[in-house]
């Protein structure tokens, strides 16, 4: 599994658009990038994969550069309730073994 | 549909009790899965299943942790004696796709 760098926190407010960029120098022709979101006392919840350039899903933007060794999560106009720990994961879609690493703690403020 | 749901919430035993902890994946997902955190770690991958077979193993920590799925719906993991480092958070997935896991919202659980 290709080894993920993303910053360890965030801060925004309320109506802003938090972008977390993680760093995947190692990633492989066969792997995905796949975003996963966890809030207190949860699971993680799966909110968006993709493979190149962009992908948008009713949660999210994924954006992926030509050279695939990033990739950035895009939460438009975030609230409150967006406070959470999120996860960036690099990996073959038969990986089944998801790595977590530390992920980035987003903390939404009014 | 019901996602995937976890028994007890929290349970707090005393080091060297048995606890069994319980996982219901999503109905017809095949693929289940165990991860756990322990305290200030990383959530780590404990073992999957397909159906009622055991696919992989390799990351239960030793041989106090038993998982089963029997007859391919819910899976119990079962630590037996509990010690102090097994306490933390044990996550149960589910999925169709494999990188595509539903989580269930954790046990945690407590040794004193």
């Amino acid at each position: 599994l290709a080894k993920t760098t993303q910053p360890i926190s965030m801060d925004s407010y309320e109506g802003q658009e938090v972008n977390i960029t993680c760093s995947h120098n190692n990633i492989a022709t066969n792997d995905y990038i796949t975003w996963y979101q966890q809030f207190p006392s949860q699971g993680p919840r799966f909110i968006i994969q993709g493979y190149k350039t962009k992908v948008t899903n009713e949660v999210a933007s994924l954006f992926i550069p030509a050279d695939r060794k990033s990739s950035t999560l895009s939460l438009p106009r975030v609230s409150l309730s967006d406070t959470a720990v999120y996860y960036c994961l690099v990996g073959d879609v038969n990986d089944y073994k998801l790595s977590f690493g530390a992920g980035t703690t987003v903390t939404v403020r009014a | 549909e019901a996602g995937v749901t976890q028994f007890p919430s929290h349970s707090v035993i005393e080091k060297g009790q048995t606890v069994t902890l319980r996982c219901d994946p999503i109905s017809g997902h095949d693929n289940l899965y165990w991860y756990r955190r322990v305290m200030g770690k990383e959530i780590k991958f404990l073992l999957h299943f397909v159906k009622e077979s055991k696919q992989d193993e390799s990351g239960m920590p030793n041989n106090r942790f038993l998982a089963e799925r029997t007859g391919g719906t819910y899976s119990t993991l079962k630590v037996q004696p509990a010690e102090l480092e097994d306490s933390g958070v044990y996550f149960c997935a589910s999925s169709r796709e494999r990188t595509l896991q539903f989580f269930g919202p954790g046990t945690r659980l407590t040794v004193l």
